[in-house]
């Protein structure tokens, strides 16, 4: 499988906290992107970030890219109750096919 | 930004019954749609490309003549499942990039229940 891993699987913070997932991808890729997921809900884009890129900030996120680990982290910030969701990276190779991590679980306690 | 659009939200349908699903680009235009099967607490998983006016490249281990794709516009994308049986019962979704290769625009999904 082509399938990247997320971990962890599932992340529990108090209000907040920063929230860090780590995303780990296997071919080489042309960009990395993070998606956010409600419960039932289709998948809400957050940030992409380029393999020449090193590191992107989008408000209370941050994401990194280490190209030469294959990996890479989304940072949430001073986390709130509405965070609370599923995270997917999702890595694009420059051919037509994006491929989803298998995602992290968060949750953000009152 | 850009608004894809996917109905119908839910399904219950009778095992044999086949099922329409749409996906739509509201404000762009999409030569290419992705369809995505998820199951609970699970990841996405790419069940074919639908390329505006060819046909769709399905991936391995999907059945083409189980899940019918046509993408007759550069704004709409359907998915038949054909003979729906209970294991076919999952989330549903569509995506769309205006892009190549960009970030992709999802639809709300579609959760369809086969009894």
């Amino acid at each position: 499988s082509q399938q990247g891993e997320e971990d962890p699987q599932a992340l529990s913070i108090q209000e907040g906290e920063n929230a860090t997932m780590n995303c780990s991808y296997k071919t080489s890729i042309n960009n990395l992107q993070w998606y956010r997921q409600n419960s039932g809900r289709g998948l809400v884009h957050l940030i992409l970030i380029r393999s020449n890129e090193r590191e992107k900030h989008s408000g209370r996120l941050r994401v990194t890219l280490d190209t030469s680990k294959k990996s890479s982290s989304l940072l949430i910030t001073a986390s709130r109750a509405a965070d609370t969701a599923s995270y997917f990276c999702a890595s694009s190779r420059g051919d037509d096919k994006i491929i989803f991590g298998k995602g992290t679980r968060l949750h953000i306690l009152p | 930004g850009a608004v894809v659009s996917q109905h119908p939200s839910w399904v219950i349908c009778k095992s044999g019954t086949s099922v329409k699903i749409e996906c739509r680009s509201l404000d762009f235009q999409a030569t290419t749609m992705f369809w995505y099967r998820q199951f609970p607490k699970q990841s996405l998983m790419l069940m074919a490309t639908s390329n505006e006016g060819s046909k769709a490249t399905y991936e391995q281990g999907v059945e083409k003549d189980k899940f019918l794709i046509n993408h007759a516009s550069l704004t709409l994308s359907t998915l038949t499942v054909t003979s729906a049986h209970p294991e076919d019962s999952s989330f549903y979704i569509c995506s769309a990039s205006a892009r190549f290769n960009e970030k992709l625009f999802f639809g709300s999904g579609t959760q369809l229940s086969v009894l």
